[in-house]
């Protein structure tokens, strides 16, 4: 069975510095999609960045963007020039793009607390 | 605003009742997927639809049913509820397995 796995309960980065949030990974599949959500007080789910685990180039969308490393398993997302507005769980999220089981239901790292502080 | 819809946004029952919970995917999408939130288990996936079938399950309990209507909106029943059921629930929905996920904005359950 596929994990993920967020080991920083809670993060702080100052107004706009840069901050880097880890997640690691365990799957035997060759073929998956890794995404970032972003989940603020208001409790809302909202997607911030996916990659598909067949491509090499890191996806970016404005400023955030992922180191996905494949071969070691880990998938780290980055907020550049931080937002107050930025301040939320993050949480990391695999899926299988394997046809059949699982069809393609996400699983959920533990999250990280991000605190943006003025 | 995801485009999915959830009501009721709150519900509190007491312990042993039932409750559905209703879902509306966005326009155009086929698929729906259940997940629970809760302190100590996090986010869960309990079921997914794709045009009115049943398609995957996950970690949900047999007091747990779900079902996706011709219209596409889908309902999740829980029933004997008990205090562990306190949660909050989403509901997600996609164009297939291949798209992103949008997350309604979910049900707070809070059972006494």
């Amino acid at each position: 069975a596929q994990t993920v796995t967020q080991s920083q309960p809670e993060m702080s980065v100052q107004e706009a510095e840069t901050v880097t949030l880890s997640c690691t990974y365990d799957t035997s599949e060759s073929d998956y999609y890794l995404f970032w959500y972003k989940q603020p007080p208001s409790r809302q789910m909202i997607l911030v960045i996916r990659q598909e685990a067949y491509k090499q180039q890191n996806a970016t969308e404005n400023r955030f963007s992922v180191n996905f490393q494949k071969a070691a398993k880990s998938f780290s997302l980055k907020i550049s020039d931080s937002q107050l507005g930025d301040a939320a769980m993050y949480f990391c999220a695999y899926r299988s793009a394997k046809y059949g089981g699982s069809q393609g239901n996400l699983i959920f790292g533990k999250g990280t607390k991000l605190s943006v502080k003025p | 605003d995801s485009g999915v819809t959830q009501t009721p946004k709150h519900l509190i029952t007491a312990t042993g009742q039932r409750v559905t919970l209703r879902c509306s995917p966005r326009s155009g999408d086929l698929s729906v997927y259940w997940y629970q939130q809760s302190l100590d288990q996090g986010l869960q996936f309990l079921i997914q639809y794709y045009n009115g079938e049943e398609r995957a399950k996950g970690n949900i309990l047999e007091r747990f049913s779900a079902q996706q209507f011709p219209d596409l909106h889908s309902e999740l029943n829980l029933s004997s509820l008990e205090l562990g059921d306190s949660a909050l629930y989403f509901c997600a929905s996609s164009r297939g397995r291949d798209y992103e996920q949008y997350f309604g904005p979910g049900t707070r359950l809070t059972v006494t």
